[in-house]
């Protein structure tokens, strides 16, 4: 039973447009956000993280936005760029230090 | 920069071996964790230690021990390797200042049992 869900797979988006990721969540408990980005043969790296008392954080080119009423979050990335193109993956803090990650979203961004 | 080392790139054992795989960081991060990573299940933990001698199973610990001496490194033991256990392994370190702090991967190192 995955606690955070990420449903789409994935995503194609032209570069300068926005790409839009989503994930949602189900255990009411997580209390901390995060978004991570994975290139091809790499370990994920840290993009952007929320806490669970704001509804928006910004960072560059990134926007997450918390909805905690629908348990659901999305990462915004405008302008898109190519470089952008990896995987997208969203986690969740449950108590103590465990991270639950989502599946995944591949985003490829067209020039 | 954080730098987290995994020992092998790429792995291929035959089934019932038994397996290590090293994970070192560089930066005295009291956490370390290990994580599979499959398609469409995302990253899912496997084990993950607080500090030196100190080891707690995460979501899926069945057929996997660790190992936590020193505290820059962090061994994943597959103690009789199995076709199931091909996979993505990812290591991690974190600095637990009130547990916000990211985590820091590995490169990963791909498992192929056969």
């Amino acid at each position: 039973d995955q606690q955070v869900k990420q449903n789409s797979p994935s995503l194609s988006v032209q570069e300068g447009r926005i790409s839009i990721l989503n994930c949602d969540y189900t255990n009411s408990m997580f209390d901390y956000f995060l978004w991570y980005k994975k290139y091809p043969a790499e370990g994920p790296t840290f993009l952007i993280s929320i806490s669970s008392i704001k509804d928006k954080n910004e960072d560059g080119r990134f926007t997450v936005f918390l909805n905690k009423s629908a348990k659901h979050l999305s990462l915004h990335i405008v302008p898109s760029q190519p470089g952008d193109s990896a995987v997208y993956f969203c986690a969740a803090r449950e108590y103590g230090n465990k991270l639950v990650f989502g599946a995944g979203t591949i985003l490829r961004v067209k020039s | 920069d954080v730098k987290v080392t995994q020992s092998s790139r790429y792995l291929v054992k035959r089934t019932g071996e038994k397996v290590f795989l090293e994970c070192v960081q560089d930066m005295d991060h009291e956490n370390m964790f290990w994580y599979r990573q499959d398609p469409g299940l995302g990253l899912r933990l496997i084990y993950f230690s607080y500090d030196v001698k100190m080891k707690e199973k995460g979501d899926i610990p069945e057929g996997y021990s660790v190992s936590r001496e020193k505290k820059e490194r962090f061994s994943l033991i597959l103690e009789s390797a199995s076709t199931n256990q091909t996979s993505m392994y990812l290591c991690a370190s974190r600095i637990p200042t009130g547990g916000n702090s990211p985590l820091h991967f590995g490169n990963g190192t791909r498992l192929t049992v056969t």
